[in-house]
């Protein structure tokens, strides 16, 4: 266990479906990041939050919607996906400034849309 | 912007021996930190190893270690005395000591170990 949790492990939805998927750190970090893994592809880097405020969208479609409700959280809402948002989905956390130690990664949702 | 390029996709290696995966990025800054990850089947990202580009010594971290060379932009990781549990995705990262100082990753190198 890392620090940084995720849930589900695994999630499955049809493309009319709403779900969210969440993280949770508890390692008094104040930066949290959504990232996507696809297949044979670079980690694309989604959100970032720096002290519960969103600092980065890099051109997400706003069928993902993220929320960071407090430093120690933070969501990403789904709806109406397309099978080619399918993915891994990782959360990281890191104290900003503290550019030495990276960022601490969760374990992922593997999100499948049918 | 910056850009992290791992030109191997796949990697393998007898166990017991040295690999060596590499991993060049592009920059304009002086000032920023590189990191190589391990993922796993598990998925878990886990943090390897790092190296300040201001150190001209390369780091060490038991089996690993890397060959910064800082001109060239070259961050290469070797493994040495390889062994089952290395198999992973390693991923090569940068991060700027400024501005976003958001972590860029390459697109990753699978290494599998042969016993």
């Amino acid at each position: 266990e890392t620090g940084v949790t995720q849930t589900p492990r695994h999630l499955v939805m049809g493309m009319t479906n709403k779900k969210s998927l969440k993280c949770e750190q508890h390692l008094g970090h104040n930066a949290m990041y959504w990232y996507k893994q696809s297949a044979k592809k670079p980690l694309e880097l989604m959100f970032v939050y720096s002290l519960e405020e969103r600092v980065e969208n890099n051109s997400v479609p706003s069928r993902f919607s993220p929320e960071c409700p407090n430093s120690s959280h933070l969501f990403l809402h789904l709806h109406t996906l397309q099978p080619e948002d399918s993915a891994l989905y990782l959360c990281a956390s890191s104290q900003d400034r503290a550019v030495y130690y990276g960022y601490t990664f969760g374990s992922g949702t593997r999100l499948t849309v049918v | 912007a910056q850009t992290v390029t791992q030109s191997q996709p796949e990697m393998s290696v007898q166990e017991a021996e040295t690999v060596t995966l590499s991993c060049t990025y592009d920059t304009s800054e002086s000032d920023y930190y590189l990191f190589w990850y391990k993922q796993p089947p598990s998925r878990q990202m886990i943090l390897v190893i790092r190296q300040e580009a201001y150190k001209q010594q390369n780091a060490t971290e038991n089996r690993f270690s890397v060959n910064f060379q800082k001109a060239a932009k070259s961050f290469s990781l070797k493994i040495s005395d390889s062994q089952l549990g290395d198999a992973a995705m390693y991923f090569c990262a940068y991060r700027s000591d400024r501005g976003a100082q958001k972590l860029v990753f390459g697109q990753g190198t699978r290494l599998t170990i042969n016993p």
